[in-house]
């Protein structure tokens, strides 16, 4: 399948800060890479659709203002969670093919 | 949109046993139908998948089926192991899967006791 990196693993920032986090396809050019949310203990919330050279679709209750993605290139997606809050903190997961996801990113907001 | 719902929410098995998750879909141009099993802290890991032009798919302990006019999908697992315990989620997009977002159900945690 599909190879789908992500970076940081893990981050744990101070309430008002951003945070960005990377996607990448190493094996293959994606024009479209997909972000999901999950919260503890509960599913895979599609937040979002990122198109490359163009500007991301948003899932309705998504804040696009909040949620910034960037798909600059073929290979890379970033998503920059923007003045952070404490109910931010989730499991922020990318999808490169559709099919296969990215590790996954742990954001902690304190 | 497309709606999945999953069914049972949690299920216990002794090893050696069988089990069986079952989801609805409401979208009924939904065409592909994966399953993932997530393991704790971990991204979710594609199992098995099926399209909607067959009815049933089966790789080695796991197979899954597909009534397009009932709108479900089934996993089933037989001969369980411990190590078969996690989180299993079904999806359904509209797509082949290659550009196409996917609607999760919401997650099976199977137990396998020895």
């Amino acid at each position: 399948g599909a190879v789908v990196s992500q970076h940081p693993s893990r981050v744990i920032c101070k309430s008002g800060t951003s945070v960005k986090i990377e996607c990448r396809s190493l094996d293959f050019q994606a024009t479209t890479m997909f972000w999901y949310r999950q919260f503890p203990k509960q599913s895979l919330m599609l937040m979002a659709t990122s198109n490359e050279g163009s500007k991301a679709t948003y899932e309705q209750g998504v804040e696009k203002d909040k949620f910034l993605i960037n798909h600059a290139s073929l290979t890379l997606s970033t998503l920059t969670v923007t003045s952070a809050h404490p109910e931010d903190s989730s499991f922020y997961i990318c999808s490169a093919s559709g099919q296969f996801f990215g590790p996954g990113t742990r954001l902690t907001v304190l | 949109g497309e709606n999945v719902e999953q069914h049972p929410s949690t299920l216990s098995v002794q090893e050696g046993d069988s089990a069986v998750i079952k989801c609805t879909y409401s979208d009924s141009a939904s065409n592909y139908f994966p399953w993932y099993k997530q393991e704790l802290g971990k991204r979710p890991q594609l199992i098995i998948d099926i399209r909607s032009n067959v009815g049933e798919k089966k790789d080695q302990r796991i197979a899954v089926t597909l009534n397009k006019t009932a709108k479900h999908f089934s996993l089933h697992i037989t001969e369980t192991q411990p190590e078969d315990s996690a989180v299993y989620f079904c999806a359904a997009s509209r797509g082949t899967g290659t550009a196409s977002k996917l609607t999760f159900g919401t997650g099976t945690r199977l137990q396998v006791t020895l």
